[in-house]
């Protein structure tokens, strides 16, 4: 099966900088990755799809690359609010499956 | 659209008894799935299905069972509660299955088994 290491310790960033988050895998490489934002007591909510063919992608503030050579996908927040902070999770596909990763938390601090 | 509803949002069971989580989405969705979800461990897929009359187990299937009479509700049995069941639940679906087809969650039921 897949295994995926997001940074395992919390970030924490004053508003107004840039977090960058780490996601990691191992084995395959998949044709896609998904980054999720799960706040406390709630259930994770779709963010950004990147495909393997597809260097980086952009969303608002969020901009997410994808390298199949280090096998690593890098989740960027620029000018980061108070707002942002979550715990963000990177979901690769295989067979039927989505894997995740265990998260990072931000806290983004005002 | 409520998206996906997940029942009840805290339960806590004695070792041994059984409980039925419900799970329905009004997206008209073909996938569905469980996960669940412990401190550093990240989501573990349980069991899946790819529409109804059709199901598979995931990662981390044992002491549970599924069904899918229909398109909307896929519930997620426990039978004879064991402690290691205690735990947040997470049930999702997607239009398409993977790997480009985003999941839906709904807001997860946290399960206590003493």
């Amino acid at each position: 099966s897949q295994k995926i290491e997001q940074n395992s310790e919390a970030l924490n960033i004053q508003e107004g900088k840039t977090a960058t988050l780490t996601c990691n895998y191992t084995n395959y490489s998949p044709a896609y990755l998904q980054w999720y934002r799960q706040d406390p007591g709630r259930g994770p909510v779709f963010l950004l799809l990147i495909r393997e063919n597809e260097k980086e992608k952009r969303k608002e503030r969020l901009k997410v690359t994808f390298d199949t050579t280090l096998k690593q996908s890098l989740f960027h927040i620029t000018a980061s609010q108070p707002a942002d902070s979550a715990t963000y999770l990177c979901a690769l596909a295989g067979g039927n499956q989505f894997y995740f990763g265990t998260g990072t938390s931000l806290t983004v601090i005002p | 659209n409520a998206g996906v509803t997940q029942t009840p949002k805290f339960r806590i069971l004695k070792i041994g008894q059984s409980m039925t989580l419900q799970c329905a989405q009004d997206m008209n969705h073909n996938y569905m799935y469980w996960y669940r979800q412990d401190p550093g461990m990240g989501l573990k897929l349980i069991y899946y299905s790819v529409g109804a009359g059709i199901t598979d187990k995931g990662e981390v299937p044992n002491g549970y069972n599924v069904s899918r009479s229909t398109t909307e509700d896929f519930p997620l049995r426990l039978e004879l509660a064991a402690p290691s069941q205690t735990s947040v639940y997470f049930c999702a679906s997607s239009y398409a299955g993977p790997p480009s087809s985003p999941l839906h969650f709904g807001n997860g039921t946290r399960l206590t088994v003493t």
